[in-house]
């Protein structure tokens, strides 16, 4: 099974600044990644997919970039509604796996 | 609009079953792919279950081979999810979710349900 790491599993910033969130494929997996916000007692929403392509309907504040096997969520400018929970996905191969999660907090 | 409503969930004590059930509409179920991915409280996301569009093919992830068993009536726009002899580490959230289609072949959820809660206690 291909192992997925995040770093870090949380991180306090406030509403302007500039975060970004890792996520590490125990093997390589080209662009075969997925990255999803979930809010408390909410389903998860796809933001990224392919490693760097927006979904739908998605702020451009959020962009992913990386190959193979080390990636990033980077949200350029953060908004209230941003403070949440995120989760990557590899989805090269079965069985598909995800990050532990990385919680965004008010500082 | 796309919409996914899973419903079913309870609970159940240990190794009695449950069926979760996933309606779906807003798109043609049969051009789709379909997934359970679960969330024990508090917890990250697990990936369980996937089936082919026409039902030919599914996948489970290891600690439910053999007990859950995914399927699904295209004409009814329904996804199910049976869950046999069940076990407290199965106590989650469990959410049905579509697979987006891709020419490349990367496997990812484009439209999720709110999920339903299965608790397993006794």
């Amino acid at each position: 099974d291909i192992q997925m790491t995040q770093s870090p599993s949380s991180l306090s910033a406030s509403v302007g600044d500039r975060i970004t969130i890792s996520c590490r494929a125990s093997q390589g997996i080209s662009n075969y990644l997925a990255w999803y916000q979930q809010k408390p007692g909410t389903a998860p929403k796809l933001l990224i997919y392919a490693a760097s392509s927006l979904q739908s309907g998605v702020p451009s504040r959020f962009s992913g970039s990386g190959s193979g096997t080390d990636f990033t969520l980077t949200i350029s400018r953060l908004q209230p509604e941003d403070f949440a929970t995120y989760f990557c996905q590899q989805g090269n191969s079965f069985p598909l796996t995800f990050g532990g999660g990385t919680k965004v907090e008010v500082k | 609009q796309v919409h996914l409503v899973e419903s079913g969930g309870g609970v159940v004590q240990p190794g009695r079953s449950l069926r979760l059930s996933c309606a779906v509409s807003g798109f043609t179920l049969s051009d789709y792919d379909m997934h359970w991915v679960r969330q024990a409280p508090g917890k990250g996301l697990e990936w369980v279950s996937a089936i082919f569009f026409d039902g030919s093919d599914e996948d489970y992830t290891d600690s439910v081979r053999g007990r859950f068993t995914i399927s699904r009536d295209n004409s009814k726009n329904t996804l199910s999810l049976q869950m046999n002899s069940l076990r407290a580490e199965d106590t989650a959230v469990y959410y049905c979710a579509r697979e987006r289609p891709s020419v490349t072949g990367i496997f990812f959820f484009d439209y999720w349900g709110q999920g339903t809660l299965v608790t397993v206690s006794s």
